[in-house]
């Protein structure tokens, strides 16, 4: 059962490269997600897509953009990265509304 | 005022006994509440989640929900070391609509 898989795990970027996390889920599940996670800051949403097609901005979109390429694939994009991009990027799932999210991996990245 | 409050924590708990975490929030409109467990460099999985009033328990958890006083908490019997994580509390509903809106987590410590 792959569910939520997120590529790449782990990235070194330097300040004003781009780069594109990739997740794609297998649950046929309508709405897509994408979170940071800073040490003492919790979950904190980045864009969110409630359906194929539609996306939307979360609590700290400043810096990234989003691609909803079909009901399986949820882009995340850093166009000039920072170094206050460095974090942990989690992506995830959900079927109908009221349902749990799942999570993917997580992928680890640095900016220098 | 965060949306979601819970307490960083740590909580220290002996092995074998009972540890309660406590999650408050401040958007009445919130309808269902999810507990996540955190591993250190993990992802978040899926611990409960609960809809109504009162007490659902699975296992060795319970999530108890109090809408009138706007708290959540879980309850662990039998701590085990295993537990040893940070429990993210979730609120979905409200003016946050499709989204969860998250606690920045509580540490828990078991101890042998």
């Amino acid at each position: 059962n792959a569910g939520v898989t997120q590529t790449p795990k782990f990235q070194v970027l330097k300040t004003g490269q781009s780069m594109t996390l990739q997740c794609a889920q297998d649950m046929n599940h309508n709405s897509m997600y994408w979170y940071r996670q800073d040490p003492g800051m919790g979950l904190r949403l980045i864009y969110y897509s409630a359906s194929e097609g539609t996306t939307d901005k979360g609590e700290v979109p400043n810096g990234y953009n989003v691609s909803r390429l079909n009901k399986r694939e949820f882009s995340l994009r850093l166009e000039s990265a920072a170094p206050s991009q460095t974090s942990v990027y989690f992506c995830a799932s959900r079927g109908q509304p009221n349902q749990p999210q799942h999570f993917g991996d997580g992928t680890r990245l640095s900016i220098l | 005022q965060k949306e979601v409050e819970q307490n960083s924590g740590p909580l220290s708990v002996p092995e074998g006994a009972i540890a309660s975490l406590n999650c408050t929030y401040s958007d009445r409109g919130s309808q269902s509440f999810f507990w996540y467990r955190q591993y250190s460099g993990k992802s978040p999985e899926l611990i409960m989640f609960i809809y109504s009033n009162g007490d659902k328990e699975d296992g060795r958890f319970t999530a108890q929900l109090n809408k009138a006083s706007q708290y959540v908490s879980l309850l662990i019997r039998d701590s085990q070391p295993s537990d040893s994580a940070t429990y993210l509390c979730a609120g979905l509903g409200g003016a946050a609509g499709n989204k969860l809106t998250f606690g920045g987590g509580t540490r828990v410590l078991v101890k042998p």
